[in-house]
């Protein structure tokens, strides 16, 4: 089955301790990229990757670090979470960039304390 | 402002009624995205488009390029559908994607 699965589903973590939430496809897509969703603000774009190793800044890069070293995987990192960070996070992927279908993981739900 | 404008922001229906959903941009776009959102979060892809109408079951989608506007249509529309519907636009010249804000989509029965 074609999906993008992220992990944790729910992770709720204190000011300053390190986190990965993981994102993969199955699906060969180039393009992948992360967003953040939150009341009022809607969906925002925080990285995106064209390719392995290429990966450019969305709308609000600030507190995040993306790799792209599989093209199946593209984790995000908060290397010091703070409490502006608690969010709904989604993964998602296509086939070449954003003209292309958008396949969504089922979302991460992070608070930060 | 906004690049991407929905409106309505919140609408409430009965069953059976016809729903549109609209949608307006201010940047040069290579596609705009339809997107239904579930209670519970899941985000699935409903159309895909860059020119002209597009129809699934009971949901259209059509663009109006010159004009920089999109709508959504639901016809017979069912509590099934009651979601919130986001659209969102592929940036030209670059892979970004920018979202509207969402409508949240009531079908009452």
């Amino acid at each position: 089955e074609a999906q993008v699965t992220q992990n944790p589903r729910y992770l709720i973590t204190v000011t300053g301790k390190k986190l990965t939430v993981t994102c993969s496809q199955n699906m060969n897509h180039e393009y992948m990229s992360w967003y953040r969703q939150d009341p009022g603000l809607g969906l925002r774009q925080i990285y995106y990757s064209m390719n392995v190793e290429v990966t450019d800044k969305g709308d609000v890069p600030e507190g995040y670090k993306v790799s792209r070293k599989e093209k199946r995987n593209f984790p995000l990192i908060l290397e010091s979470p703070s409490p502006n960070q608690t969010s709904l996070y989604f993964c998602a992927s296509s086939l070449w960039g954003g003209s292309y279908e958008q396949y969504f993981g089922p979302g991460t739900r992070l608070t930060v304390t | 402002k906004n690049e991407v404008e929905q409106s309505p922001q919140n609408l409430t229906a009965q069953e059976g009624e016809f729903i549109t959903i609209n949608c307006s941009y201010s940047v040069g776009i290579s596609a705009l995205h339809w997107l239904q959102q579930h209670p519970g979060g899941g985000i699935v892809s409903l159309f895909m488009l860059s020119s002209g109408k597009k129809k699934h079951g009971r949901l259209i989608a059509t663009i109006n390029i010159q004009e920089k506007h999109s709508s959504l249509h639901i016809t017979a529309s069912h509590p099934r559908d009651s979601a919130v519907y986001i659209c969102a636009v592929g940036q030209g010249g670059s892979e970004k994607l920018v979202f509207g804000k969402g409508t949240k989509l009531t079908v009452n029965p």
